[in-house]
């Protein structure tokens, strides 16, 4: 019941094409889902995140869909660019507590 | 830079030995989580504090001890080190000062590496 899913582990885009990530989650007590961006070598990164009152929300080219019924929720990249190779985690948690991350997904994105 | 700061970057030592990795959070935090991340085991949640207080605990091995001291910066202990120890190993904050209380803010890690 803790885990989240996240598929799919790997992902080629071409530029400018959109990059799109799916995770699944089973606990209904989660209120908060994140997405972290980690270049090699760094600590992941605050991407954007969103609560379960809301279906969608957008930041430049990033946007969270939230699904509840369905217990998903995906980051798309829009206009995809090199720079956005990355591994991205989705996760989520209720309160303040720890993080559940999903297994992570190797983007990369073709010049 | 997220704010928070970890030391050392890099950790070589061998086989049951004793380190000791630190973290300072943000100015304002309260909240520290400890995350080891490995590559077959992504990211793991080991352990909270908040405050100086542990608040949870994820899978964190007997070997491995944590707290958080009045200045609120925090260390994790590894001890009788072995193999499979080798990860990155990160802090995280987050207090009532951030725009959303839930969000956890990454330190850059503390690789370990034991052979």
């Amino acid at each position: 019941q803790q885990q989240v899913k996240q598929s799919p582990q790997s992902l080629i885009v071409q530029k400018g094409g959109i990059s799109i990530i799916n995770c699944a989650y089973e606990n209904t007590a989660f209120d908060y889902f994140p997405w972290y961006q980690q270049f090699p070598g760094k600590g992941p990164a605050l991407l954007i995140a969103i609560r379960p009152d809301v279906s969608e929300k957008k930041e430049g080219r990033f946007t969270i869909s939230f699904n509840k019924s369905a217990k998903q929720f995906s980051l798309h990249i829009m206009d995809s660019q090199p720079g956005d190779s990355a591994t991205y985690f989705c996760a989520a948690n209720w309160g303040a507590q720890k993080l559940v991350f999903g297994q992570g997904t190797r983007l990369t994105i073709n010049p | 830079d997220s704010g928070v700061t970890q030391t050392p970057k890099h950790l070589i030592t061998a086989t049951g030995q004793r380190v000791t990795l630190r973290c300072s959070p943000r100015s304002g935090d309260l909240s520290v989580y400890w995350y080891q991340q490995s590559l077959d085991q992504g990211l793991q949640f080991l352990i909270q504090y908040y405050n100086g207080e542990e608040r949870a605990k994820g899978n964190i091995l007997e070997r491995f001890s944590a707290q958080q001291f009045p200045d609120l910066h925090s260390e994790l202990n590894l001890s009788s080190l072995e193999l499979g120890d080798s990860a990155l190993y990160f802090c995280a904050s987050s207090g009532p000062l951030a725009g959303d209380y839930n969000e956890q803010f990454f330190g850059p890690g503390t690789r370990l590496t034991v052979l």
